[in-house]
């Protein structure tokens, strides 16, 4: 299997529950992030890991909390979510940019997320 | 503050006209912007990309075009056809080959009519 893939591809969870998002990417990448797409809204980065560091944590609340236990296995684990955290969220994977300024990132399909 | 706008949430064109999606950005120091297009369901897959040095970039069909002066950013599809028909993303970043992070636009719906 190739890519980044993201289980599961949709998520229903009560605002007591707890889950997690899991992301895999096959592609050698040192870097892997998550991202979250609201409606109408820009694609929103939350965490960014570098060889499974966290560098990067741009606010998001303590509800979400990432995991990142080797260079090709990214969670998101979830719990007592909003309504208002109901999303698409998107895991991505990159080379180190300084060493492969290519393309960018790749992407996976998606976590659909709905908080009821 | 919205770093890359995308103005026009939606665009719907005639199949083999040319389409054009647009991109405002405010930060002067981005020097590397590309385009991604997802389809539903999907992830976001890379399309095009332009370097702050250019002005033009082509591959096929497509063509960026970037106009620092004005901070805006356009993509053209000639001719446009049905399978083109997604959510188009511009992104940014500063600093791109020391590792700088992507700043998306909200994107825009482009709708290819036969």
């Amino acid at each position: 299997e190739t890519g980044v893939t993201q289980t599961p591809r949709h998520l229903v969870m009560g605002m007591t529950n707890k889950k997690s998002l899991k992301c895999e990417q096959h592609l050698g990448h040192n870097a892997m992030y998550w991202y979250k797409q609201s409606a109408k809204k820009p694609l929103e980065l939350m965490f960014v890991y570098s060889l499974e560091e966290r560098v990067e944590n741009n606010s998001v609340p303590s509800r979400f909390s990432p995991e990142c236990p080797n260079s090709s296995h990214l969670f998101l684990h979830l719990h007592t979510l909003q309504p208002e955290d109901s999303a698409l969220y998107l895991c991505a994977s990159s080379q180190e940019l300084t060493k492969n300024p290519g393309p960018g990132y790749t992407f996976g399909s998606g976590t659909r997320l709905t908080v009821v | 503050d919205q770093q890359v706008k995308q103005n026009s949430p939606s665009l719907s064109v005639q199949e083999g006209r040319i389409s054009i999606l647009n991109c405002d950005y405010t930060n002067s120091m981005f020097d590397y912007f590309l385009w991604y297009k997802k389809y539903p369901a999907e992830g976001p897959t890379f399309l095009i990309s332009i370097s702050s040095i250019k002005d033009k970039n082509e591959d096929g069909r497509f063509t960026v075009f970037l106009n620092k002066s004005a901070k805006h950013l356009s993509l053209h599809i000639v001719p446009s056809q049905p399978g083109d028909s997604a959510v188009y993303f511009c992104a940014a970043s500063y600093n791109y080959n020391q590792g700088g992070k992507l700043i998306f636009g909200q994107g825009t719906e482009l709708s290819v009519k036969p």
